[in-house]
Parts: structure tokens; sequence; C-alpha cells
């Protein structure tokens, strides 16, 4: 079956250091994404990627780091400079259609990452 | 860019009776309105889409409106059950930047 894969479903990070959020998928999509979720708030996009090897910043990239090595593969790196990374991470992915055609995304399961 | 706002931001009803949530966008542009149900520590789920060229699709339980005109797309449950307790948000295709604008979501509370 395709789906898309995140891992760890639970993280705990010390402050201070630089975590990793992993993000597969197998089901060919080109663009891929990251979204914070906070308690009783929407969806805010971190970083997006259409295509491999290239990403663009978000609304809330600051303390982010993404690549795109692979298509398969868009891992999010949360920095140290990030000031309050407690949340709920989504990632999801979805056709890129430059078209007409518009489809919709394909979400993992999350991340939830606490700072203890 | 696009904005979409969803009301109310919270929604309770009696086991049996229907949900409505009602979804409004900015850029007369957009042709893609999809809907997801996130329940409580998963990820968000497809549940039923419309593209601009349909008023009405239904699936079972569910039904999703647009008007155009209005710039408004609703989402529709009818015989409300426990399980669709969730969070639902809409969302309405970017058409400048290929991505899908979401609104804030609907807490909808079945009381059993």
């Amino acid at each position: 079956d395709g789906g898309i894969t995140q891992s760890p479903k639970y993280l705990f990070r010390k402050e201070g250091q630089n975590v990793t959020l992993s993000c597969e998928q197998n089901l060919n999509h080109d663009a891929m994404y990251w979204y914070r979720q906070d308690p009783g708030q929407g969806l805010r996009l971190i970083y997006y990627s259409q295509i491999v090897n290239d990403f663009q910043k978000g609304d809330i990239a600051e303390g982010y780091s993404v690549s795109r090595e692979k298509k398969e593969s868009f891992p999010l790196t949360v920095t140290s400079a990030q000031k309050n990374p407690t949340a709920f991470y989504l990632c999801a992915s979805s056709i890129r259609d430059r078209f007409v055609q518009a489809y919709g995304y394909t979400f993992g399961s999350g991340t939830r990452l606490t700072v203890v | 860019g696009e904005n979409v706002e969803q009301h109310p931001s919270t929604l309770s009803v009696q086991e049996g009776d229907s949900a409505v949530i009602k979804c409004t966008y900015s850029d007369s542009a957009s042709n893609y309105f999809p809907w997801y149900k996130q329940e409580l520590g998963k990820g968000p789920q497809l549940i039923i889409d419309i593209r601009s060229n349909v008023g009405e699709k239904k699936d079972q339980r569910i039904a999703v409106t647009l008007n155009k005109t209005a710039k408004h797309f609703s989402l529709h449950i009818t015989e409300t059950q426990p399980e669709d307790s969730a969070v639902y948000f809409c969302a309405a295709r970017d058409y400048g930047n290929n991505r899908l604008a979401f609104g804030k979501g609907n807490q909808v509370v079945v009381i059993p």
C-alpha cells in the first residue's frame, strides 16, 4: 500500500539540541510539505518542496531546515534556534500539476515533539 | 494569496442531527476545494473534495456544496454519529502558487 510515513511518533528534545523528523512517501508524489500544529490551532506551513533538490520557506521557517535529496524523503530539522519547538508536526505530499487540475494532500500521522 | 476562513470554530450537535460547516475563500481563480477530518493525535484525512465545475458532491452521509458567486463552500454531515467527532479543515487551491490554503479548522462534537 502506498502512503506517507513519519517517524518517530513521539520525540523528546533537550533545550539546545537539534532534532530531525523523518518523512518518507512511496506515492511517487513530487511535492512535499511540513506543517506545524499547536493545540487548538490550524496548520502553519514551515517548508515545502515541489521537486528534488529544491525547497522554499513557508510562513514560519525560522529555526527549521530541510533537505530534499530524494523524491521519497523530506526530513525536517528543528534547530536550537527554534525557541518554542514543542508542537505536533505533520508532513504531507501531493501530485504536482502545473495545469488546471489540482489534487489534495496526503498527510502522515504526525510527530509530537516535546522539549524537556 | 488565497485566504480561507471557517465558521463556526466549534459545533456541537446531537447524535442523529445534521452538521454544517461553512468556509469562505478570497480568490475567485481557486478551482479545487478539499475537506479533511483530523481525529485526536492523528494526521488529517481527505474525506471529500469538489472542483469548481461542480456545484455539489455527495458521498454517503457527507456532502459538499460550492457557491462560486458568493465564494463559499460548505460541508454537510447528515445523521451524525459519535465517530464524526473530530476537527474538520477546509482548503482551497491557491492558483498563484499551486498550494492549498487551509482554514483554521472546526471542532465538531457529536453528543450521544
